[in-house]
C-alpha cells in the first residue's frame, strides 16, 4: 500500500530564508509525486509534479523538489521565503499504473509560517 | 478556461439528515474525484468517476455515493449524516491519464 509521511506539522522560517519541507513516500510501483499548496478557506493548488524523467522538478512561485528514489523522498525547497508563501503544503503520491494517475494519497500536511 | 466550481460553499446539517454536494468540472475534463478533508488532516480519497462510471473508491461506507453527468459535472451524496462527517469536501477534475487533478475550493459541511 502506498503512503506519504510529511516530517514536521509546522515549519517556521524568516522572510528570505531557505524553505525545506520534507516528504517521504512508500510505493510498490513507480509513483507519481505531487506537492500542493492550500491557502486558508481555499482548495488545493498544484505546485509541481514528478512523473518520469528529470528528477529535479521546478514548479510555480520559485519552488522545486527533487525525487530521490534511493531515499524514497520528494522534499520541497525554495531558496528565499516570502510572506505570501505562508500556507499549508501537502505532499501526495499516486500509483503509476501504465501511465494512469489513479487517486491521490496525501500526507497530513505541513503548515509553513513566514516571520518578517 | 473555467476552473472547478463547487456548491454550496458552506452547509450545516444535523445528524441523520442527507446532503448533496455539487461540482462542475474544469472545461474539457472527463474525470472527477472527491476527497474528504477533516480539520488538521490531509484530504482522503472518497471515489472517482470517469465518463459517468465509478472508477475507484476509497475506504468510505456505502452511505457515501456519487453521480457523474454527461456534461461531466458531479454530485456527492451522503446519507444518515454522522458528526464525524463534518469536514471540507473537495472535488477535483482531470483529463484522465497522467494529467494532474485540479481542485475546487470545497464545501465546508458542519454536522450538529
Amino acid at each position: 500500500a502506498q503512503s506519504v509521511t510529511q516530517l514536521g506539522s509546522h515549519v517556521s522560517v524568516s522572510e528570505g530564508a531557505l524553505v525545506l519541507l520534507r516528504c517521504n513516500y512508500s510505493s510498490s510501483v513507480p509513483p507519481y509525486l505531487f506537492w500542493y499548496v492550500q491557502y486558508p478557506n481555499q482548495g488545493l493548488q498544484l505546485l509541481l509534479k514528478y512523473t518520469t524523467g528529470a528528477t529535479l522538478v521546478k514548479g510555480i512561485n520559485g519552488f522545486e523538489a527533487e525525487f530521490k528514489k534511493s531515499e524514497t523522498s520528494f522534499h520541497l525547497t525554495k531558496p528565499s521565503a516570502h510572506m505570501s508563501d505562508a500556507a499549508e503544503y501537502f505532499c501526495a503520491v499516486s500509483p503509476n499504473y501504465g501511465g494512469s494517475q489513479g487517486n491521490l494519497i496525501f500526507g497530513k500536511g505541513t503548515k509553513l509560517s513566514v516571520k518578517p | 478556461e473555467t476552473g472547478v466550481t463547487q456548491s454550496p460553499t458552506h452547509l450545516i446539517k444535523t445528524r441523520g439528515q442527507q446532503v448533496t454536494l455539487r461540482c462542475s468540472s474544469q472545461s474539457g475534463h472527463n474525470t472527477v474525484s472527491w476527497y474528504q478533508q477533516a480539520l488538521g488532516q490531509g484530504p482522503q480519497f472518497i471515489f472517482q468517476y470517469y465518463r459517468e462510471e465509478e472508477n475507484g473508491r476509497g475506504n468510505f461506507p456505502p452511505r457515501f455515493s456519487g453521480l457523474q453527468f454527461p456534461n461531466y459535472s458531479s454530485e456527492l451524496n451522503v446519507n444518515a449524516l454522522e458528526l464525524d462527517d463534518s469536514a471540507l469536501y473537495l472535488c477535483a477534475s482531470s483529463w484522465g491519464g497522467d494529467q494532474p487533478q485540479h481542485f475546487g475550493d470545497g464545501t465546508r459541511l458542519s454536522i450538529l
